[in-house]
């Protein structure tokens, strides 16, 4: 079963404005980890921000902001302010502490953002 | 900076050789690393956990005679492709986690491999 669902394929987004990017995950483990990632077209991967599953406040670094809903299991990313060097494919991922060795990461199917002048 | 380093970034070899791709962390030391198998316009799918010391760990239907893994020192993994296809044309990238931090895996650069 998908452990993580990124339902945006794809999305357009203005230089300036501010995107959401979805993902939704579905584990019964109590303890786990939230991360996303964001790939340009190079190849790398890199890593954006991370949210614990007993965090109280939702994470931020710099631009990035998780909107962490528990509940719900769902991780949104929030970027605001985009900049063209925003465009690449971003990566929602989990880390089932209980179930998962310590490191391995499952990732969602991605969504790919193009920033516009 | 990168904290993990992967070569070569992309190769070319014919069918029915073996290509060897290599992932160093960098100032620290990484017990154990992770290699990852990504197709075009598709996710990352874990392939395999590579335990310094001890054998890989692959993930369901990795075939470990395929795919070799050696983990021979602390900064160092290699994944072997052995005699590689044409379907094992793809982006191979490796992971560490920085023994500092929450636990996020740095990846490499990644090794695109084309299989003629």
């Amino acid at each position: 079963a998908q452990k993580i669902t990124q339902t945006q394929p794809g999305m357009f987004v203005q230089e300036k404005e501010a995107v959401t990017l979805d993902c939704t995950y579905d584990t019964s483990d109590p303890s786990y980890g939230l991360f996303w990632y964001k790939q340009p077209s190079s190849g790398e991967m890199i890593f954006l921000i991370y949210q614990g599953s007993y965090d109280q406040q939702n994470a931020t670094e710099g631009r990035y902001s998780l909107n962490f809903q528990k509940a719900r299991k769902s991780a949104n990313l929030v970027i605001s302010a985009s900049q063209l060097g925003d465009s690449a494919m971003y990566f929602c991922a989990m880390r089932e502490s209980l179930t998962d060795s310590w490191g391995k990461l499952q990732f969602g199917a991605g969504t790919q953002v193009v920033v516009t002048p | 900076g990168a904290v993990v380093s992967q070569h070569p970034s992309w190769v070319i070899c014919k069918s029915g050789t073996s290509v060897k791709i290599e992932c160093r962390s960098l100032d620290f030391q990484a017990t154990t690393m992770f290699w990852y198998r990504q197709f075009p316009k598709q996710s990352l799918m874990l392939m395999a956990t590579s335990n310094e010391g001890s054998k890989a760990t692959y993930e369901q239907g990795v075939e470990k005679d395929k795919f070799l893994i050696n983990h021979a020192s602390l900064t160092l993994s290699t994944l072997t492709v052995t005699s590689a296809h044409p379907e094992d044309s793809s982006f191979y990238i490796c992971s560490a986690q920085i023994p500092q931090g929450v636990g996020e895996l740095f990846f490499g650069e990644g090794s695109r491999l084309t299989v003629l």
